[in-house]
């Protein structure tokens, strides 16, 4: 089955600490994996996917295909960060198969 | 990219009617599709909304319930029909850039509650 995890609901972190956002997911196939950001107020934007393999707002997230993770890391965490994260799963076609969302709190 | 514009942006509803919600594209998208997100939960693909025919529902969801137009590349509708207070939700309009496993751009939601 297709599927993705996000196992924490809610993360609260002080600000300048290491954050860990964790994701695995379940699918058979060659996966594309996204992270999606939903900051208070706006909509839903796409924060990084794993092909482009880039540094967004300091966070990275690196595809681990033998634990099937792609958790989504920040050595420093900042209060700008705090938010929803969602990460996502592409499965070769056109639906995208969104994890439950994590909750980020950065505290000041 | 595509921008995305939404209405209602929100509205309040009686139990038994019917909203109709506009999504509107700045660009021709081949690929639109409808989420529910409901309080505390994640996104919920409703629907893929087909240009020029009928749309490809998820599992749980029908076109009785949920009927959707897609009259051209830049435009559709979802009506949420015969609502309870279970429809409470905000409803998203999202559009593919690009080909498969590509970027979905989100519109900004409908906020629907129902009494």
């Amino acid at each position: 089955a297709q599927r993705v995890t996000q196992p924490e609901k809610l993360l609260s972190v002080f600000k300048g600490a290491p954050v860990e956002l964790k994701c695995n997911y379940s699918y058979s196939g060659s996966p594309e994996l996204f992270w999606y950001v939903q900051y208070s107020r706006q909509r839903l934007q796409l924060l990084l996917r794993h092909i482009s393999r880039e540094s967004i707002k300091g966070f990275t997230a690196d595809l681990n295909k033998g634990e099937t993770s792609f958790h989504l890391k920040k050595p420093f965490a900042q209060e700008e960060d705090s938010a929803m994260y969602y990460c996502a799963l592409g499965t070769g076609g056109f639906k995208t198969i969104f994890g439950a969302g994590t909750r980020l709190f950065v505290k000041a | 990219s595509a921008v995305i514009s939404q209405k209602p942006s929100r509205d309040i509803c009686q139990r038994g009617t019917s909203l109709t919600i506009q999504c509107q594209v700045d660009s021709q998208v081949t690929m639109m599709f409808w989420y529910r997100q409901q309080p505390g939960q994640s996104l919920t693909l409703i629907a893929t909304a087909n240009q020029g025919s009928e749309a490809t529902y998820e599992s749980g969801f029908v076109i009785d319930k949920f009927p959707i137009s897609r009259p051209n590349l830049t435009f559709s509708t979802l009506t949420v029909s015969n609502m309870s207070p279970e429809d409470s939700s905000i409803y998203l309009c999202s559009v593919l850039a690009g080909g498969r496993n590509n970027e979905q751009f989100f519109g900004p939601g409908t906020r629907l509650t129902v009494l």
